[in-house]
């Protein structure tokens, strides 16, 4: 069946740009995604990707698709501590939507 | 607009047990969907509606059952409580591309 996978932590400083990786099996899939969890909270929404395009850009976050590796990735530029959180990656129509196991993302001064 | 909501928050249960979690949304949403987060697994699929009247199975619905009787609530059920799911309980609801969650349900069975 589909999977997702990703690295479970990433350390950065504050300033620094992260990048957090994402792998799939799905080639058929439309969309691509990027969920954000607070500590308590539920997901959020971060951005999404059609799967027709290489490149997404959102103020301080860029997404690259590369379909050939199936590989996802999402970067985050000047990150604050405000983006200590875990991020998930997913694939796969809204309604039947494969999450990867998320990467914890810790930001330090 | 409260979005999604969940009830309750939290939730301890003995073995053989039996409780239902609500989920309710104010979006108007066609879709809903009931998930299980673990530690190192992500988000699993328990059991999803794609309208009013209507649920379908996810990824792991044994031991789950659910009812959407009302376009705006979907209640998920455990009929007999088991150790194994011990879990933080996500609700969603979508529209086009997005999925919307409530704050969640931790629930742990002893």
């Amino acid at each position: 069946g589909e999977d997702v996978e990703q690295s479970l932590f990433l350390s950065v400083r504050e300033g620094d740009s992260s990048v957090i990786n994402c792998t799939y099996t799905d080639s058929s899939s439309t969309y691509l995604y990027w969920y954000k969890q607070e500590p308590g909270a539920g997901l959020q929404l971060l951005t999404y990707i059609f799967s027709n395009m290489d490149m997404k850009q959102d103020q301080r976050l860029t997404v690259l698709l590369n379909k050939k590796d199936k590989h996802l990735s999402l970067r985050i530029a000047d990150t604050q501590t405000g983006d200590s959180a875990i991020y998930f990656c997913a694939e796969g129509p809204t309604d039947k939507l494969i999450f990867g196991t998320g990467t914890r993302l810790q930001v330090f001064p | 607009n409260a979005g999604v909501t969940q009830t309750p928050k939290f939730r301890v249960l003995k073995t053989g047990q039996s409780m239902t979690l609500l989920c309710a949304q104010d979006m108007n949403h066609e879709y809903m969907y009931w998930y299980r987060q673990d530690p190192g697994m992500g988000l699993r699929l328990i059991h999803y509606s794609v309208g009013e009247g209507t649920t379908a199975k996810g990824e792991v619905p044994d031991g789950y059952n659910v009812s959407r009787l009302k376009k705006q609530n979907f209640l998920l059920g455990l009929e007999s409580a088991a150790p194994s799911q011990t879990s933080v309980y996500f609700c969603a609801s979508s529209r086009q591309y997005e999925q919307y969650f409530g704050p969640g349900t931790r629930l742990t069975v002893t």
